[in-house]
């Protein structure tokens, strides 16, 4: 059981490039969510998804893209990468059932756009 | 924006018990309180949540008041690996853990 998994864990991009940011799960939890960290701060939720085939904007959607067609994956896409958009993402799960409701991380990917 | 505060920093000497605050005074009736830790350069780690009763895990211990509006949680023998940053969350489970958001949280120190 290898939880969530995210790939890559470091990434150069120049302005204008895109890239996705992969995260699988394996613990069949429904809700998936991509969170940003900017350096000293908070994290700030960009997308979540309910279950495969449905998702919806978090605070700060604008600049990326997601899909959700299975239970497993949830990819992040950055279509025109800008230097706004350095940061580490987090890609976390949370299971909705029984007493012990909790969200689970991922490592992080972290993203320098030059 | 963030549903609580926290302070932004605290102290603390190892072996103590640490008690890091939350003030959550516009929580819902369906809401619970969740706390989370992140140390440097890790993804968030979940700790303890709670709904009004006290709760205790192998972790940690989260007391909640009685009006619901503010929280500790209480680490009862501070070591140098809980140095990190710790998040305080207020969400309902069930019906709308969906835009959970993070705030700042408090940073908190061991000092051997």
């Amino acid at each position: 059981n290898a939880g969530v998994t995210q790939t890559p864990k470091f990434r150069i991009l120049k302005i204008g490039q895109s890239m996705t940011l992969q995260c699988t799960q394996d613990m069949n939890h429904n809700y998936m969510y991509w969170y940003r960290q900017d350096p000293g701060m908070g994290l700030k939720l960009i997308y979540y998804s309910v279950g495969a085939g449905i998702t919806d904007k978090g605070e700060v959607p604008n600049g990326y893209n997601v899909s959700r067609s299975t239970t497993e994956d949830f990819p992040l896409r950055l279509e025109l990468a800008a230097p706004s958009q350095t940061s580490v993402y987090f890609c976390a799960t949370f299971r909705l059932q029984g007493a012990k409701e909790t969200q689970y991380f991922g490592p992080g990917t972290r993203l320098l756009v030059l | 924006d963030a549903k609580t505060t926290q302070p932004t920093s605290m102290d603390c000497a190892e072996g103590r018990a640490a008690n890091l605050p939350c003030n959550h005074s516009t929580i819902s009736g369906n809401e619970y309180v969740y706390w989370y830790r992140q140390i440097h350069s890790q993804g968030p780690q979940y700790i303890i949540h709670g709904l009004k009763n006290n709760e205790t895990n192998e972790m940690a211990s989260l007391i909640i008041t009685e009006d619901r509006k503010s929280s500790t949680l209480i680490l009862p023998h501070a070591t140098l690996r809980d140095t990190a940053v710790y998040y305080c969350i207020v969400s309902a489970q069930k019906t709308s853990y969906d835009k959970v958001i993070f705030g700042p949280g408090t940073s908190l120190s061991v000092i051997p």
